[in-house]
């Protein structure tokens, strides 16, 4: 079993519509969580982390449910500059990033 | 700052040929690694390195060598290009291996 795991979609979705994705870990010991987006052809850069409390950055909430061991990414307000990958990306202490698949996110008009 | 720096952008080989890929940081970072991304897998991490003098292997070392000489270089080696090996490669540094990751543009490999 991949120690992250992600639904890879593509989820297509009108302009103005609420998304959400899901990742789930397998490794309880892990303890750093990040959403990161990948746009076509290019590098992959952060976009939130994810905090044990939940957290909001614009029309982006990031949830973490450390007892079913999943994250998730909530998008309000879709615009079509949202239309990306979006990986999930989970951390044990002491050892390297471990990077799901990808999420693959298209917003039409 | 100019980040995280790839060079080359795109290189084609042929099987058997040896070449370098560089990478460079200006922010004097720690960490830093090398990915590789293939349609379906994901990122996978090639190499990695917690400073200067330092490098281990990630999950799919085979074929690549890198070392760390400075601070700021993070070269990987094809010691003998396969068609296997084609692929994008990231590149990608950070404060520490818990913190946030800076990806450079990437390069892209064809190996005939």
């Amino acid at each position: 079993r991949k120690e992250v795991e992600q639904d890879p979609g593509p989820f297509n979705v009108p302009e103005g519509a609420t998304v959400a994705f899901n990742c789930t870990y397998s490794n309880s010991a892990s303890q750093s969580f990040f959403w990161y987006r990948q746009d076509c052809r290019k590098e992959p850069k952060l976009l939130m982390s994810v905090y044990s409390s939940g957290n909001e950055d614009g029309r982006f909430t990031a949830q973490l449910n450390r007892a079913s061991q999943y994250i998730s990414l909530l998008i309000r307000d879709s615009k079509l500059s949202d239309s990306a990958t979006y990986l999930c990306v989970v951390n044990r202490y002491g050892y390297a990033l471990n990077f799901g698949k990808g999420t693959s996110l298209l917003v039409t008009p | 700052n100019a980040g995280v720096t790839q060079t080359p952008k795109f290189q084609v080989l042929k099987t058997g040929q040896s070449m370098t890929l560089q990478c460079a940081q200006d922010m004097n970072h720690e960490y830093m690694s090398w990915y590789r991304q293939d349609p379906g897998m994901g990122l996978r991490l090639i190499h990695y390195s917690v400073g200067a003098g330092i490098t281990d292997q990630g999950e799919v070392p085979n074929g690549y060598n890198v070392s760390r000489s400075t601070t700021e270089d993070f070269p990987l080696r094809l010691l003998s290009a396969a068609p296997s090996q084609t692929s994008v490669y990231f590149c990608a540094s950070s404060y520490s291996v818990q913190e946030t990751q800076y990806f450079g543009p990437g390069t892209r490999l064809l190996v005939l």
